[in-house]
């Protein structure tokens, strides 16, 4: 069974500084994927960043980067150079790769969520 | 523009009663899921379906029931069997992994709150 578990309920941050969001998850699979979104006040779902189990380089987009450690299990996003719209809640989720014996695992998981304020 | 479109934003519930929350992509997308979204508890999966005419109960399926009828819509009905139905639901879809692989990201609504009165 799929488990993402991220233990910060909450996270502050002063605007300028980077912020780094914990996201552990747990497979037996050798092929997942590992997403982040942000949710605003709004409650829109924006996707961020996506890393792959076979990925060698650690995933980039912009301010935010994922800090991949594949034997730990571990997806950290950072997020460098926070700013006051960076305030939201952030998500980690993951898929597992689909097999033709289970017919295919379109299951995408959430983890609970990290609550970042950023601070003026 | 392509996106998903939930309605309503807002919707209030008598108890006992049925209610259907419509879900609308113009994504062309193959899949598509329903969450709920409780204060602390993120997001549980409801029912996904990958192909027309079929789905699939997620980790929170009782008390609800959807239909997959056409391409583009995946309607959510949260039946008088659902006994907490107050929450935050959140329709999302994607480009089936086994036609992309796992790297396909999900587009989501913008959700509907559902309050039972």
């Amino acid at each position: 069974a799929q488990k993402i578990t991220q233990t910060q309920p909450g996270m502050f941050v002063q605007e300028k500084e980077a912020v780094t969001l914990d996201c552990t998850y747990d497979t037996s699979d050798q092929s997942y994927g590992l997403f982040w979104y942000k949710q605003p006040s709004s409650g829109e779902m924006i996707f961020l960043i996506y890393q792959g189990s076979y990925d060698e380089q650690n995933a980039t987009e912009g301010r935010y980067s994922l800090n991949f450690q594949k034997a730990r299990k571990s997806a950290n996003l950072v997020i460098s150079a926070s700013q006051l719209g960076d305030s939201a809640m952030y998500f980690c989720a993951m898929r597992e790769a689909p097999t033709y014996t289970q017919g295919g695992s379109e299951k995408l998981v959430f983890g609970k969520g990290t609550k970042l304020t950023v601070n003026p | 523009d392509g996106g998903i479109t939930q309605s309503p934003k807002y919707l209030f519930r008598k108890e006992g009663q049925n209610v259907t929350l419509s879900c609308e992509q113009n994504l062309n997308h193959d899949a598509m899921y329903w969450y709920r979204q409780d204060p602390g508890q993120g997001l549980r999966l409801i029912y996904y379906s990958q192909i027309v005419n079929d789905f699939q109960k997620g980790d929170i399926a009782e008390g609800y029931s959807v239909s997959r009828e056409k391409k583009e819509s995946f309607p959510l009905t949260v039946t008088s069997a659902q006994k907490n139905p107050t929450a935050f639901y959140l329709c999302a879809s994607s480009i089936p992994p086994s036609r992309r692989g796992i790297s396909t990201e999900a587009f989501f609504g913008q959700g509907t709150r559902l309050t039972v009165v």
